[in-house]
């Protein structure tokens, strides 16, 4: 099965911005949707297709895929954003959606 | 407005059997799949499977093959998951999830979760 890895956890400073890591192998080759969840709270999708953005997400967030890796970047990052960030892709060789483990990111 | 609305929180003795409902409204039921997603205290999101509507086809996960069923009243817009042989580590809060027709698509709209406890 298709195996999606990212950092447990990163931090920034307010007004910096955060890049948040997404690798597989040939990542770059799907299409990757990423959600952010806050505690308590269902996820939601704030980039999908790689780079695109859903109305109402601010456009902070944005996303990239290439090789293997892709980044969902938020930019002036605000208190508001910390949350748990998840990647997900489909595994075509299986039919199965698969998600990243999750970067909780903190806003010190 | 495009709502997922499930059903109420469970506690399940191990070996017992869950069925969840997840009642859609908003948009026209069969023209969207409908996927499950759980998730364990301080985990992370695990995909469960989908289900079709429209031609009430099914894809699970493979580690839960044989212990789930998805299924689906068009007549009410509600898809209904079943879970199986509980075990406690399927405590967890259980999603349904809103996908456009096709693979590889995003999950657009989220139910509000339910609360499963296995619980002896």
């Amino acid at each position: 099965s298709y195996v999606v890895t990212q950092p447990p956890s990163m931090s920034e400073a307010p007004g910096k911005t955060a890049r948040i890591p997404c690798g597989g192998n040939n990542i770059g080759g799907k299409s990757v949707h990423w959600y952010q969840q806050k505690p308590g709270q269902a996820p939601v999708v704030v980039i999908y297709y790689d780079s695109d953005r859903p109305p109402g997400i601010p456009e902070r967030f944005s996303g990239s895929n290439s090789g293997n890796t892709a980044t969902l970047t938020i930019s002036r990052v605000e208190a508001g954003d910390e949350a748990d960030y998840y990647c997900q892709v489909w595994d075509s060789n299986n039919d199965q959606y698969v998600f990243g483990p999750g970067t909780r990111v903190t806003v010190l | 407005q495009v709502q997922l609305v499930q059903s109420g929180a469970e506690v399940k003795k191990p070996g017992a059997s869950v069925k969840l409902s997840c009642k859609a409204s908003g948009y026209t039921f069969i023209n969207y799949y409908i996927h499950w997603v759980r998730q364990a205290p301080g985990q992370g999101l695990e995909w469960m499977g989908i289900i079709n509507p429209k031609a009430d086809r099914t894809t699970y996960a493979q580690n839960l093959q044989g212990r789930v069923i998805m299924t689906r009243d068009t007549s009410t817009s509600t898809v209904y998951m079943d879970l199986n042989t509980l075990r406690f580590e399927d405590t967890a809060v259980y999603y349904c999830a809103r996908g456009p027709p096709g693979a590889a698509k995003a999950f657009d709209v989220w139910g509000q979760g339910t609360m499963v406890a296995v619980s002896s």
